[in-house]
């Protein structure tokens, strides 16, 4: 079975800093495809970021970036130049061939001013 | 592009009722969609698997006699809870997949609905 692992519950950090949330998963499939997905108090459901796990190359959406480290099953949220609009609940989720996605327990991420 | 709906946002219900929750694919097709169940400050939890025309496929310990789902067109899916109960009492979100995208395996996610049972 499938898992993903977020081990830190909640995090904050100063306005333009840069922060990076964690992820672990476990799969025995080889092909699949990993997101973030943010959730803010209006809790609509945002894609961040995703990942196909045949491409080596880390994924980037302008201040977004991952780490992904398929072989430590690892896939990391790089925020970069953080803004006040980023508080948020991030998931961390993956997807593999029976389109189910699975969500990690989330980290709630606070930007101070 | 790529927007859901889901309607009611919000609802009120009396023990015993039933209710029932859109979810519309605006400017797609949905041949698959899915329903979540999110408790607070929790993650969201799989109910069931969509799929237009057919049954729904239900993740274990989720009771597909009291949480009914039906896909009718490829734009719409309803999730119907029976004789609810305050325990029922929850954040509900779908989600599209876009049948005709060049991505696959991108979930689209509604604004979600809360469900009180007094």
């Amino acid at each position: 079975a499938q898992t993903v692992t977020q081990s830190q519950p909640e995090m904050s950090v100063q306005e333009a800093e840069t922060v990076t949330l964690s992820c672990t998963y476990d799969t025995s499939e080889s092909n699949y495809y990993l997101f973030w997905y943010k959730q803010p108090p209006s809790r609509q459901m945002i894609l961040v970021i995703r990942q196909e796990a045949y491409k080596q190359q880390n994924a980037t959406e302008n201040r977004f970036s991952v780490n992904f480290q398929k072989a430590a099953k690892s896939f990391s949220l790089k925020i970069s130049d953080s803004q006040l609009g980023d508080t948020a609940m991030y998931f961390c989720a993956l997807s593999q061939g029976a389109q189910k996605l699975v969500f990690g327990q989330g980290t709630r991420l606070t930007i101070n001013p | 592009g790529a927007v859901v709906s889901q309607h009611p946002s919000r609802v009120i219900c009396k023990s015993g009722t039933s209710v029932k929750i859109e979810c519309r694919s605006l400017d797609f097709q949905a041949t698959t969609m899915f329903w979540y169940r999110q408790f607070p400050k929790k993650s969201l939890m799989l109910m069931a698997t969509s799929n237009e025309g057919s049954k729904a496929t239900y993740e274990q310990g989720v009771e597909k006699d009291k949480f009914l789902i039906n896909h009718a067109s490829l734009t719409l899916s309803t999730l119907t809870v029976t004789s609810a109960h305050p325990e029922d009492s929850s954040f509900y979100i779908c989600s599209a997949e876009d049948s005709g995208s060049e991505r696959p395996y991108e979930q689209y996610f509604g604004p979600g609905t809360r469900l009180t049972v007094t």
